[in-house]
């Protein structure tokens, strides 16, 4: 099983500003890495996926990079619907495909 | 408009058993993959069993494994979910998932049902 790490654990970011949310895995999982942002009460969405390619619907502010172990998914100007848990999944072994532990975008 | 809605869940005492309905709508189901995915409260995303289109593969994660029965009816458009031998671990919001065109991603999710497992 790899282990995927998401750090920091918490941003506090301004609406507007530009926050930064990095994930690492245990060993290379290629570009077989997925971004989903989760609202509270709601199911998680799919943001990201090949480690840089926006899902369908996606706002362009949202940005992802890396390959191998690490990654970074951009939210290049916060919005108020923005402020959620974010998640990076990788789906480069089966079984299981795993997930980070989440970052919590919050107001600052 | 896809839609997938998961049934079933509730509470039950440790070692009992339940069975995860997932109806879905909107898209031709026997054409994916699919995933069972839980959140213990509080807690992050653990995928726990996936099934191949025609349901002649399943495969599990390790701490359901021999537990947990993955299945799928598909002319009725429904996966499954049996539960067997539950542990208070096994306490989570269980949500069922497409994978995306066999990607590797999960592209739409149902809003989850609750399983408690207590005494």
């Amino acid at each position: 099983e790899i282990v995927m790490t998401q750090s920091p654990a918490t941003l506090s970011v301004s609406p507007g500003d530009r926050a930064t949310l990095s994930c690492r895995a245990g060993q290379s999982v290629s570009s077989n890495l997925a971004w989903y942002q989760q609202k509270p009460g709601q199911a998680p969405r799919l943001l990201i996926y090949g480690a840089s390619t926006r899902a369908t619907g996606i706002p362009a502010r949202f940005s992802g990079s890396g390959s191998g172990t690490e990654f970074t998914l951009t939210i290049s100007s916060l919005q108020s619907e923005d402020f959620a848990v974010y998640y990076c999944q990788e789906y480069n072994s089966w079984p299981p495909w795993t997930f980070g532990q989440g970052t919590k975008v919050e107001i600052k | 408009e896809v839609q997938l809605v998961e049934s079933g869940g509730g509470l039950v005492q440790p070692g009992g058993s339940l069975r995860l309905s997932c109806a879905v709508s909107g898209f031709t189901f026997r054409n994916y993959w699919m995933h069972w995915v839980r959140q213990a409260p509080g807690k992050g995303l653990v995928c726990v069993s996936r099934i191949n289109s025609d349901g002649s593969s399943t495969t599990y994660a390790d701490s359901v494994k021999g537990r947990f029965t993955i299945s799928r009816d598909n002319a009725k458009n429904t996966l499954y979910l049996q539960m067997n031998s539950l542990r208070a671990e096994d306490t989570a919001l269980y949500y069922c998932a497409r994978e995306e065109s066999s990607s590797g991603t999960f592209d739409y999710w149902g809003q989850g049902t609750l399983v408690t497992v207590s005494s």
